[in-house]
Formats: C-alpha cells, structure tokens, sequence
C-alpha cells in the first residue's frame, strides 16, 4: 500500500515569496490533516479536510495561509507571502475517517527555509 | 481545551535496557485517545502505540507498552530491550472521540539509545 507522499522534501525561499506543498493522501482516506512542526517542538493542525470540505482550520493564519483538497484526494498548501516564522516542517497525514482513533498516517513531510 | 504535556525534553538509554517516557494530559472529557509516534530523522511520524480511554487495560506493542492512569491523567510510554533503531523523537498525542477530532500533541521526547 503506498503511504502518503508530499513535494517537495525541501523549499528554500526568501521572505515574502510565494511557495506551495503537495500532499497526496493514502487511496480511499476521507480526512486529510496539514500540521506545521517548528524546530523543537510538536506538530500544530493547521487544517483539517473531510473529503473536500474544511473541518477545522483555526489555527490556519489565512491572511497568508490557503490550503484546497480538490475533488476530495489531493490537497495543495500554500504560504503567500512567506515570513521568516514560517520557517518550519510542514506535514500532510491522512486517515480512513472522520475519527483519528484510527491511525493517522503521516508524510515524510516538507522542510521550509525562509531566508 | 485539551493540553499535552512532555516534561522530558531529552533522555538516553543503554542499549538492551529499558527506559519510561512521561506524558501528562489535561482534558474534562471522558472519551478521548491517546497515542505515541515516533519520529525518527527522517521525519516520518509513525505510530507506536494506542490506547482508549475506555479501556482500563494498558496497551502493549511487543516491546512497547504504556502505563495508562486515567484519574492522573498520564499516558507514560516504556520501551523494553532498547535498540539502537528506537533513537527518535517521540510525540505523545491526544484525540478526543466523536467527531471533527483534533488530535493535539506534545512537545516531544528526544530520546538516545547508546551502544
């Protein structure tokens, strides 16, 4: 079974520029999560999709931060215009469904430097 | 809201021993998950361990098992026969139940197997 696959594995850009992150979910998964790690500390969900529409994006910053999950598969993150604070891992998970008792399967996930 | 707390930024551990990872978490609700991932350098979260809320019984994994003590609200990891493969970081993490689940984690552990 293919695991969940994002690109690119690294992003380096200067402050301000636009940038965009690829996550395509494991075949047949309804929820599909976008999570930011900055250095040291633990992921924060920055969006939640069920199929294609939003459950939880409360902690999205949306005056720079879009996310879409087109035809409820793939989904694309976007940062415009980048800030040095978003500086970070960004991690696409998805699972089966609605519920995360189930195990949650994560992307080796998109490493971001803002210079 | 629901906390997560790791009071362990880092530990090390001989090989072949074993070790107990802490986890504290706060919440007023009765029906919720709890998890360890692994997250070794190559980003990759995966899960190691689940437990229900529901369930007095302690989760066991082959060499993982957790220490699940509801009224106390902590959700201690212990690895037994410690290889060098476990040299990770390891997030706990907690999801309530029902539906639109947030699943919240942990700063982390940064944990060091030695040979």
């Amino acid at each position: 079974e293919a695991g969940v696959a994002q690109s690119p594995r690294y992003k380096i850009i200067e402050k301000r520029q636009s940038v965009a992150f690829w996550c395509n979910p494991i075949s047949g998964h309804a929820t599909l999560y976008w999570y930011q790690q900055i250095l040291g500390q633990g992921p924060k969900l920055l969006i939640q999709f069920q199929n294609n529409g939003v459950v939880d994006d409360s902690q999205l910053p949306k005056d720079r931060f879009s996310a879409e999950r087109l035809k409820g598969v793939d989904s694309t993150l976007k940062i415009q215009p980048a800030k040095l604070e978003d500086s970070a891992v960004y991690l696409c998970a998805s699972s089966p469904g609605q519920l995360l008792n189930t195990e949650a399967f994560f992307g080796q996930g998109t490493r971001l430097t803002v210079v | 809201a629901q906390t997560v707390t790791q009071s362990q930024p880092e530990m090390s551990v001989q090989e072949a021993e074993t070790v107990t990872l802490s986890c504290t978490y706060d919440t007023s609700e009765s029906n919720y998950y709890l998890f360890w991932y692994k997250q070794p350098p190559s980003r990759q979260m995966i899960l190691v361990i689940r437990q229900e809320a529901y369930k007095q019984q302690n989760a066991t994994e082959n060499r993982f098992s957790v220490n699940f003590q509801k009224a106390a609200k902590s959700f201690s990891l212990k690895i037994s026969d410690s290889q060098l493969g476990d040299t990770a970081m390891y997030f706990c993490a907690f999801i309530l139940g029902g539906s639109q689940g947030n699943l919240i984690f942990g700063k982390g552990t940064k944990l060091s197997v030695k040979p």
